[in-house]
Order: structure tokens, then C-alpha cells, then sequence
């Protein structure tokens, strides 16, 4: 049972360019959530996704990004005109159903993102 | 918002010793966790205390939880060179949000020397 994928692993952007982060939960799991870990900062929760619908994005900014997670395939954070302060490491983490138990929160490897 | 202080920020520890990593929260704790972050890569989810006075332990790890201070500490007895890494301390904001409400602190870098 393969855990939670995110891809790419890196991903290097120019000032501008967009950005596309997939991520693919464990098997069964339909509950995604992404988090932004910036330098010398913690880890910052931005969107939680059901299938097909948006939950909670309040740490998300308002705008150049944006979430979806459709009814088939990964769910995807996307990123416009990328900046240089958008370089970081974006988690992408999974659960079978809504839960208040971190436990039961599946982490991803993560992508790297470099914004040149 | 919660915020979670960490201290220390990072440590440096002589393999074989003892260490204690903390972990503050500005507002009351209902339900605490802690993960392992290995450089470059996800979080590992150790242990999760939720009642006031809480106590688990897994194999050389122990964490506590203190309600009325609101605070947790991550104990590592005769530390090895595995357990180097990030420790993040998070929390459950009690908002009824469920997971979306998860807050992090920002880590402790846990170096461990032979």
C-alpha cells in the first residue's frame, strides 16, 4: 500500500512561470491537506480538500494559488507567477475521513520548490 | 491563532546521552502531537497526547503532556544516531475544525554526535 506521493520531488521555477504540485493520496484516503514550510519558519497550514471540493483554505493567499482535488486523479496546488518568496517545501498530507487526531495524517515526501 | 514555541531550536547531543526537547502553546491544549521530519523528506508521526497528565512512550521516546501549562516535552533516552532530525510539536486547536486546524511549531533540529 504506497503512502502518499507527491511529485515533483524538485521542482525549479523562473520568476513568473507557474507551478504545478500533484499530490496522490494513500489508497482509500479522499481527505487531502497542504502545508507550506518556509526557511527558519514551522510548518503552515494552507487547504483541506475533500473530493471535489474546497474545505478550508484559510492559510491559503488569496491570490496565484489555488487547489483542486478532483474526482479522479491527484490533487493538485498550483502556483501563478511564481515569486522567489513562493520557494519552499510544499507537504502534502492525507487522512481516510475528517479528523481531529493527527495521527491520522499521512505526510507525503514533499516537494521542493525553487524559484529563481 | 495558536502559536507553538519549541525550544530549543536545535540541540547537539554526544550519542548515549539524554535529551529533552519542549514544546509551549499560547492557548489551551486539546490534543498534542508530536513528529519526526527527516531532512528532505515527510513527517512520521510519533506520538499523540490528549488528557492533561498524559504519558506514551515508544522505544527509547517519551512524551508528556501538561494541560494546566499547557506545554510538552519529548524525552529520547540514550539517544542514537537514527533519531536525528526535525521534531515538530503540533496542535489541535479544539475548534471543532478537525485536521485543518492542526498548528505547528517551528521545529527542533535534532543533531546527535558519535
Amino acid at each position: 500500500n504506497a503512502g502518499v506521493m507527491q511529485n515533483p520531488r524538485h521542482l525549479v521555477r523562473r520568476r513568473g512561470q507557474e507551478a504545478r504540485l500533484r499530490c496522490s493520496p494513500m489508497k482509500g484516503h479522499s481527505h487531502v491537506y497542504w502545508y507550506r514550510q518556509l526557511p527558519e519558519e514551522g510548518l503552515k497550514f494552507m487547504v483541506y480538500l475533500q473530493k471535489e471540493n474546497i474545505i478550508d483554505e484559510s492559510g491559503m493567499p488569496k491570490e496565484r494559488f489555488s487547489a483542486e482535488f478532483p474526482k479522479e486523479g491527484p490533487s493538485i496546488l498550483r502556483i501563478q507567477q511564481v515569486v522567489r518568496g513562493d520557494s519552499a517545501a510544499y507537504f502534502c498530507a492525507s487522512s481516510p475521513s475528517r479528523t481531529v487526531g493527527g495521527e491520522k495524517l499521512f505526510f507525503g515526501s514533499g516537494t521542493q520548490l525553487s524559484v529563481l | 491563532s495558536q502559536e507553538l514555541e519549541q525550544s530549543p531550536q536545535s540541540l547537539i547531543v554526544q550519542e548515549g546521552k539524554n535529551l529533552t526537547i519542549n514544546c509551549t502553546s499560547s492557548k489551551t491544549l486539546y490534543g498534542l502531537y508530536w513528529y519526526k521530519q527527516k531532512y528532505g523528506e515527510g513527517l512520521i508521526f510519533l506520538m499523540m497526547l490528549q488528557k492533561g497528565g498524559e504519558e506514551k512512550s515508544h522505544e527509547k521516546i517519551t512524551a508528556k503532556l501538561d494541560e494546566k501549562k499547557q506545554q510538552s516535552s519529548l524525552h529520547i533516552t540514550a539517544s542514537q544516531p537514527s533519531h536525528a532530525g526535525i521534531y515538530l510539536c503540533g496542535a489541535d486547536t479544539g475548534a471543532g475544525g478537525g485536521a485543518d486546524g492542526l498548528t505547528f511549531g517551528k521545529g527542533t533540529h535534532l543533531i546527535i554526535q558519535p
